[in-house]
């Protein structure tokens, strides 16, 4: 079966710091990985997605930036920290294992506070 | 205009009611259409998957596609407090599965 973990679960960080958070998928190969935000009482805003090692498109121009150093690997970046950027952070993967690339399952999450 | 629109209620309904969830969308090229439930805090889960129009039962759950109308529906039956969270729709979009969510309907189901 597939599983999605991220980490941190929690951040409270200060405005202008950085900011690395991660996202792995076990149990399946190639799959497409998505990052996405949630503001307080909002849906899901997606940020970034890849289709492959190295592929990155982006949805929303801001100071994050997304990488994907392995097939199954997804980090989320920022340089300094704005207020705007705390929010819900979701990472989600489609593919092959479990349904198809049309359906999209979401980790745990982070919660970043910017302070 | 946002592509998906659903109301944030939320909607209090007492236990065993029908619950009804709607949406509307505004791209016709939209076929697959999807319904996540998010517990607070937590990942959203995927409920319900659909393509094109007419529905899909699981259990209590029943997803409803009107294309005609731009509207998607789920309908709980005999709602049970656990049924007690927020749930979006959202609606495949583009070559790369872009989904686009409306802004979730909190439902609370109370004893």
């Amino acid at each position: 079966s597939q599983t999605i973990h991220q980490w941190p679960a929690t951040l409270v960080q200060p405005v202008g710091s950085p900011l690395s958070l991660e996202c792995t998928v076990e149990g399946t190969s190639n799959p497409n990985l998505y990052w996405y935000r949630q503001a307080a009482g909002r849906g899901l805003q997606l940020l970034f997605y890849s289709v492959g090692i190295g592929q990155i498109s982006s949805e929303v121009p801001q100071n994050l930036s997304a990488s994907r150093p392995q097939d199954r690997q997804f980090i989320l970046s920022s340089k300094k920290l704005l207020l705007s950027d705390s929010g819900f952070y979701l990472c989600a993967w489609s593919g092959d294992g479990q349904g198809t690339y049309n359906e999209q399952f979401f980790g745990p999450g982070t919660r970043l506070t910017v302070l | 205009q946002k592509e998906v629109e659903q109301d944030p209620g939320p909607l209090s309904v007492p236990e065993g009611a029908i619950v009804s969830l709607n949406c509307t969308y505004s791209n016709s090229a939209f076929q697959y259409f999807m319904w996540y439930r998010q517990y607070s805090r937590k990942g959203p889960e995927l409920l319900m998957y659909t393509y094109s129009s007419g529905n899909k039962e699981d259990g209590r759950f029943t997803a409803q596609v009107d294309k005609s109308s731009k509207y998607i529906s789920l309908f709980i039956r005999d709602s049970q407090p656990s049924d007690s969270a927020t749930y979006l729709c959202a609606a495949l979009s583009g070559g790369y599965n872009k989904l686009i969510f409306g802004a979730g309907t909190r439902l609370a189901v109370h004893p």
